[in-house]
């Protein structure tokens, strides 16, 4: 079961460059999250999602845009890259059922690692 | 909106010793999250705590959750190096789906 997976791993990107993250979940779960989280910092959420084709802001959305088009992915869009963007970035997926506790943690990828030079 | 804060945030300890991380947050929250994460990996969910006075528990590691405080503990007892990591907590609450992180706990267990 491969859960939430992210690509790429790493990137390096040049100041206003573009680019799309990647994440795709196969557990069927409605909810989708982006995360990002700087050096030493905790995570702060930049978009979700409740299902396909409704998105919402998190506390960080500034530089970043979202879609939803399938139950799957959730592609996060960078556009004009800046050096204020390097970091860690998370996806992060849940269930919308909620019969018992565990049903309603979130399940997140291995991450993107993003430099922007 | 909901703020959650968590201390201490860095946490030298002794293997043997018992400790107890502190996550504060700001509003009613529905649910409580606790989540370990290694040093280059992603996260992973330890508790989930639903209700006052919830307590769960997981090897030497114990979760409880005060709602009228507004108040989670994540209790460790006799320590071992493997525990290592960093640990945050999460707070969510009902009709927005969205999960707010503490700034984590960076935990050392030293032999």
């Amino acid at each position: 079961n491969a859960g939430v997976t992210q690509t790429p791993k790493f990137r390096i990107l040049k100041i206003g460059q573009s680019m799309t993250l990647q994440c795709t979940q196969d557990m069927n779960h409605n909810y989708m999250y982006w995360y990002r989280q700087d050096p030493g910092m905790g995570l702060k959420l930049i978009y979700y999602s409740v299902g396909a084709g409704i998105t919402d802001k998190g506390e960080v959305p500034n530089g970043y845009n979202v879609s939803r088009s399938t139950t799957e992915d959730f592609p996060l869009r960078l556009e004009l890259a800046a050096p204020s963007q390097t970091s860690v970035y998370f996806c992060a997926s849940r269930s919308r059922t909620e019969q018992g506790a565990r049903r309603t943690e979130a399940f997140f990828g291995q991450g993107t690692r993003l430099t922007v030079v | 909106e909901l703020k959650v804060e968590q201390n201490p945030l860095f946490l030298s300890m002794q293997e043997g010793k018992n400790y107890t991380i502190y996550c504060n947050y700001s509003t009613t929250s529905d649910r409580l999250y606790w989540y370990r994460q290694d040093p280059g990996k992603s996260l992973e969910s330890l508790f989930v705590l639903l209700s006052n006075g919830a307590v769960k528990q997981e090897g030497r590691l114990m979760a409880s959750l005060d709602t009228k405080a507004r108040l989670s503990t994540l209790h460790i007892t006799a320590a071992v190096h493997d525990l290592s990591a960093t640990y945050f907590c999460a707070g969510s609450y009902s009709g927005t789906y969205k999960y707010i992180f503490g700034t984590g706990t960076r935990l050392k267990v030293l032999a």
